[in-house]
């Protein structure tokens, strides 16, 4: 069993959709989850940053961990066609900004 | 800030060449990662540094692979001899301690034939 497991998609929704991505994990040692947001051909660049379990809420962006079933979520509200773009979970369990392990991501498009 | 920096963006060789990536990180981070992504195994790290001392190397996926940080503001990947298997596209990422963000740079795309 891989640690860190995320449904690979592709996702295709319509303009103003409510998007929900997931993500597995094993370790239960890990404390620090984000998501990465990655453009084709561009390098992954950070959208949300949660440390144990609880949400974070940045705009249209939510970020759930549930660390009791090794679970989390990211929800995007009146989902935008800039939004199309892979998104990758990534956890550690050590500080932050340190060595991660990656989802291997789940590509989305939003169609206007 | 110009954020980090890889060079070359494309680099198409033949079995059994060296290969060499370069990354210059954002100035005045002290961590920087060395990850490949492919399509079968996603985004892999396969070593860091802090403050120009490789701290993780776990990930490097054998003695072909080296890495090295002579300074502050550059690092190299090198593989040699170079696969085709070793296909892909290779990310510098540079971090400050106590950040929770790692900013990448644009990637390499590595196609070995």
């Amino acid at each position: 069993q891989k640690e860190v497991e995320q449904d690979p998609g592709p996702l295709s929704v319509p303009e103003g959709a409510i998007v929900s991505l997931n993500c597995t994990y094993s370790n239960s040692a890990f404390q620090y989850f984000m998501w990465y947001r990655q453009y084709s051909r561009k390098g992954p660049e950070l959208l949300m940053y949660t440390y144990s379990s609880g949400n974070k809420e940045d705009g249209r962006f939510t970020a759930q961990v549930d660390k009791s079933s090794k679970y989390i979520s990211l929800f995007i509200r009146d989902s935008q066609p800039s939004d199309s773009a892979t998104y990758l979970c990534a956890m550690s369990g050590r500080q932050a900004g340190t060595a991660l392990i990656f989802g291997k991501g789940t590509t989305l498009s939003v169609s206007s | 800030d110009a954020g980090v920096i890889q060079s070359p963006r494309h680099e198409v060789t033949e079995m059994g060449q060296e290969v060499t990536l370069r990354c210059k990180p954002i100035s005045g981070h002290d961590y920087l990662f060395w990850y490949r992504q492919t399509m079968m195994r996603g985004l892999e790290l396969l070593i860091y540094f802090n403050n120009n001392v490789p701290i993780d190397d776990s990930g490097m996926p054998e003695d072909r692979f080296s890495a090295k940080m002579p300074n502050a503001s550059f690092s190299t990947l090198k593989i040699q001899p170079s696969e085709p298997r070793d296909s892909a596209v290779y990310f510098c990422a540079s971090s400050l301690r106590g950040s929770d963000t790692q900013y990448f740079g644009p990637g390499t795309r590595l196609t070995v034939l």
